[in-house]
């Protein structure tokens, strides 16, 4: 079965800073995998997306995210966070192929950000 | 509307009373999916409705939990006999395409339920 970690339950940064949210998965071969954004009173929103190819992808809102084979890892980052940022940061896996539809949510990194 | 839409954004309810939860997909969207996010927690997958097929209820926790889609489009979750551990905020979502490589999901704000 799949799994999803997101190590840091709460992260504070200063506006201006850099930010990198962690994730880790567990399964079997290469999956398909998300990072989502939830602001307070509002729905999930994507942020961007892996299924293959090249491991940089650059999503909305100036973030980005890597993935590492070797340590089956899908970490989100941002080179200078803003105040709008402050929100709950979701990972997600999916089984890669056709027809696949389910997605594995990690519990989530609140980010609060300092003025 | 715009985007999927969910009522009632708040209920509170005794336990053993029995509520349902609606979900208004974004026009077109054929998928249609149900979340559960517990306090703490990730989100937890209960049903998956694609189109006419038979939907994917291996995600509902107990038999006191129920879903239907009407006429491809709203959706009800219903759940029987409230228990305290059903208060979560329950997550609707919709896609346009039944994959997940080649559509993006919708949710909407969700429903918070409270189970006194």
């Amino acid at each position: 079965a799949q799994s999803v970690t997101q190590p840091d339950i709460h992260i504070t940064v200063s506006e201006g800073a850099s930010l990198e949210l962690r994730c880790n998965y567990s399964y079997g071969a290469t999956p398909y995998l998300f990072w989502y954004v939830q602001s307070p009173g509002q729905g999930l929103q994507l942020l961007l997306k892996y299924f293959s190819g090249d491991t940089l992808v650059q999503g909305i809102k100036g973030f980005e995210a890597e993935f590492k084979r070797s340590q089956s890892s899908f970490n989100l980052r941002k080179p200078s966070v803003h105040w709008s940022d402050a929100a709950e940061y979701f990972c997600a896996v999916g089984a890669p192929g056709a027809g696949s539809y389910q997605l594995t949510f990690g519990k989530g990194t609140k980010l609060s950000v300092i003025p | 509307g715009a985007g999927v839409s969910q009522s009632p954004s708040n209920k509170v309810t005794e336990k053993g009373k029995d509520v349902e939860l609606r979900c208004d997909p974004i026009s077109g969207h054929t998928a249609l999916y149900w979340y559960r996010q517990s306090l703490g927690q990730g989100l937890e997958f209960l049903i998956y409705f694609q189109g006419n097929s038979a939907p994917d209820k291996s995600g509902l926790p107990s038999d006191r939990f129920s879903a239907e889609r009407t006429g491809g489009s709203v959706s009800t979750l219903t759940i029987q006999r409230t228990q305290q551990e059903d208060s979560a905020v329950y997550l609707c979502a919709s896609s346009f395409s039944p994959g997940l490589n080649t559509g993006e999901l919708f949710f909407g704000e969700g429903s918070r339920l409270t189970v006194l």
